[in-house]
């Protein structure tokens, strides 16, 4: 079973800060997603990473997949308040493994 | 284009009731899923549909059964529905398995009592 642990669980920060969110296992992915849920709403896809050591920017938001494709982070600078959320990293397998594993999650509250 | 429906948006059964929950897409998408979310669990895939005309068991079944009615509809029914089976559910599809991007709908919050 692969696993995904995603740290910290929970994150209450101020506008203007930055923060990393972690995502690590212990098994190799094929590919890792980023996710954010909004309350009341289904998550809803911000990047995938595919190649190992790659980084992908989406404005303030830079994503990285580590080389050994175990592990990846999310580094948010200068938080806003339309941030808050919860953000779930998502790993798919190789071969014939056709589902996505997800973590449980960082619950982030940026506060203005 | 409406993306992923799910129905009802809200729901509460008493224990033993039975219920099916619908969910459709029209993003022509082959595979569909079936996940719950419990506070501090994460999402925890139920059942999962890779292409039209299959199912397969996911990290927690138990308790459910699928139906892929057709490319666009993928059911969820709950024979006796228990109290641990309270949570939200969320149905998502993607053009085909794995490294897709999974696209979901708002969601089902059932309570079981």
């Amino acid at each position: 079973t692969q696993l995904l642990e995603q740290s910290p669980q929970f994150l209450s920060i101020q506008e203007g800060e930055n923060l990393t969110v972690y995502c690590n296992s212990s098994s190799v992915f094929s590919s890792l997603q980023w996710y954010r849920q909004e309350p009341g709403e289904g998550p809803v896809l911000l990047v995938t990473v595919v190649t190992g050591g790659e980084v992908k920017k989406l404005k303030r938001l830079t994503f990285q997949f580590g080389d050994a494709r175990k592990d990846s982070s999310l580094h948010i600078t200068a938080a806003q308040p339309g941030d808050t959320g919860l953000y779930l990293c998502a790993g798919a397998g190789g071969g014939s493994n056709y589902k996505l594993t997800f973590g449980k999650g960082t619950l982030l509250t940026v506060n203005p | 284009n409406a993306g992923v429906t799910q129905t009802p948006k809200f729901q509460v059964l008493k224990t033993g009731q039975s219920m099916t929950l619908q969910c459709a897409q029209d993003m022509n998408h082959n595979s569909m899923y079936w996940y719950r979310q419990d506070p501090g669990m994460g999402l925890r895939l139920i059942y999962y549909s890779a292409s039209e005309g299959t199912t397969d068991k996911g990290e927690v079944p138990n308790g459910y059964n699928v139906s892929r009615l057709n490319k666009r509809e993928f059911s969820l029914r709950l024979e006796s529905a228990a109290p641990s089976q309270t949570s939200v559910y969320f149905c998502a599809s993607s053009r085909g398995s794995g490294v897709y991007e999974q696209y979901f709908g708002p969601g089902t919050r059932l309570t079981v009592t």
